[in-house]
Formats: C-alpha cells, structure tokens, sequence
C-alpha cells in the first residue's frame, strides 16, 4: 500500500503551458518534501514545508502544503523544457521509526518544446 | 544546500563478486544516512538506515548478509553487494538526514549505476 499517492503518474505538456502534481495521503506528515530526478542522477531537493495550509514559491514553481498537513501540491507555470524530470514527494513523521521518508510513486513530466 | 556524493558513480562487475559503494557528506555530518534502491522508471524504495556507531536498521524483504552497511564515521556509509548477481543490477543512491528545528531534510548522492554480469 502507498502512503503517498502521487497523481498524475505521467504528464506530456508543450512548453509555456501550466502543471500541476497532486500528492495525497491518509496519513498526517511534519515535513513534507519535493524533489526533482533526472535521469542517471541522485534527487535533488526543491523545497521543504512543514506549517500545514503552507506556500512557497521558487520563481515558476509553487508548492503547497495542506491544512491537515495530508496533501501537497506542485504548480508550474509556463513551463519550460528544462522542467523535464521525475518529480517526488516524500513526507516526514515525527515519530517515525530512524527518521525514514514515505516516497510517493513519483509523477514523470516532460516538457515538450 | 548540503552536498553528498557517491562513488563510484557506475560499476560492472561479474556475478558471485562483491562491490563497496561509499556515501560521503561532503560539508556537513551526517549521524543518519539511508540507502535506496530504484528500478528505471519508479520511485525510491528504501532499503536500510544507516546510523553512525550502530548496526543499519533494514527494511522488511532487505537481507542484511546481502547488503553489508557500515558507517563508521560521521561522513562516510559503505553499502558492499556481496555475491553479486544479475538481479542485483539497480541504481542505488544514498541520502544524508540533516536534521531541522522543523522538518527533517534529506539530500541525496548523485546515484551508483551497478551492473552485474
């Protein structure tokens, strides 16, 4: 079973247009983070929100985490084809056991030009 | 952000060898580090915490005899294959834990490419 469902698992959009990456869980996370993958390579980390009913924004990226502190979003606008890549999520509990991330399944974006 | 790095980055190797792949924390300690593994096209499926001066904690379905870690030092897990085999063949990456006053951060080596023959 999933902790963290990630939706869509794949999105195929042209350059300039907006996306958004829906992560969703049943279960309450202290921090939740996104990362970005690219082929061949380790994740590299884009932001981290712990306060539920949270936004941040990195320039054309804009992440949110909800009330309940269960769901997360990510919303790119105009995206570009730079933003080609596997995006995760991950969540943190405070009790869990060594401190362990709960991935979602990852969402596969490509940015067509 | 925190750099960690892994080496090597690829290896081949031939069936019934082992293989030591290190994870270093290149500007910060790290008393937690983890290791994953991931099939092409899914997310990370965890496989073991490695805690400094103590024995890894594995996940449920990792054999321990199998996937030998060590983390000795503040800066530096060994995860070691032994007797490799093809099934082996993966993409593993290790993460560092930098703990926050709020919210646990993890960062990530850039991966180890193992294929074994």
């Amino acid at each position: 079973t999933q902790l963290l469902e990630q939706s869509p698992q794949f999105l195929s959009i042209q350059e300039g247009e907006n996306l958004t990456v829906y992560c969703n869980s049943s279960s309450v996370f202290s921090s939740l983070q996104w990362y970005r993958q690219e082929p061949g390579e380790g994740p590299v980390l884009l932001v981290t929100v712990v306060t539920g009913g949270e936004v941040k924004k990195l320039k054309r990226l804009t992440f949110q985490f909800g009330d309940a502190r269960k769901d997360s979003s990510l919303h790119i606008t105009a995206a570009q084809p730079g933003d080609t890549g596997l995006y995760l999520c991950a969540g943190a509990r405070r009790r869990a056991a060594g401190n362990k991330l709960t991935f979602g399944g990852g969402t596969r974006v490509l940015v067509k030009p | 952000g925190a750099v960690v790095s892994q080496h090597p980055s690829r290896v081949i190797c031939k069936s019934g060898t082992s293989v030591k792949i290190e994870c270093r924390s290149l500007d910060f300690q790290a008393t937690t580090m983890f290791w994953y593994r991931q099939f092409p096209k899914q997310s990370l499926m965890l496989m073991a915490t490695s805690n400094e001066g103590s024995k890894a904690t594995y996940e449920q379905g990792v054999e321990k005899d199998k996937f030998l870690i060590n983390h000795a030092s503040l800066t530096l897990s060994t995860l070691t294959v032994t007797s490799a085999h093809p099934e082996d063949s993966s993409f593993y990456i290790c993460s560092a834990r930098v703990p926050r006053r709020f919210g646990d951060t993890q960062y990530f080596g850039p991966g180890t490419r193992l294929t074994v023959l």
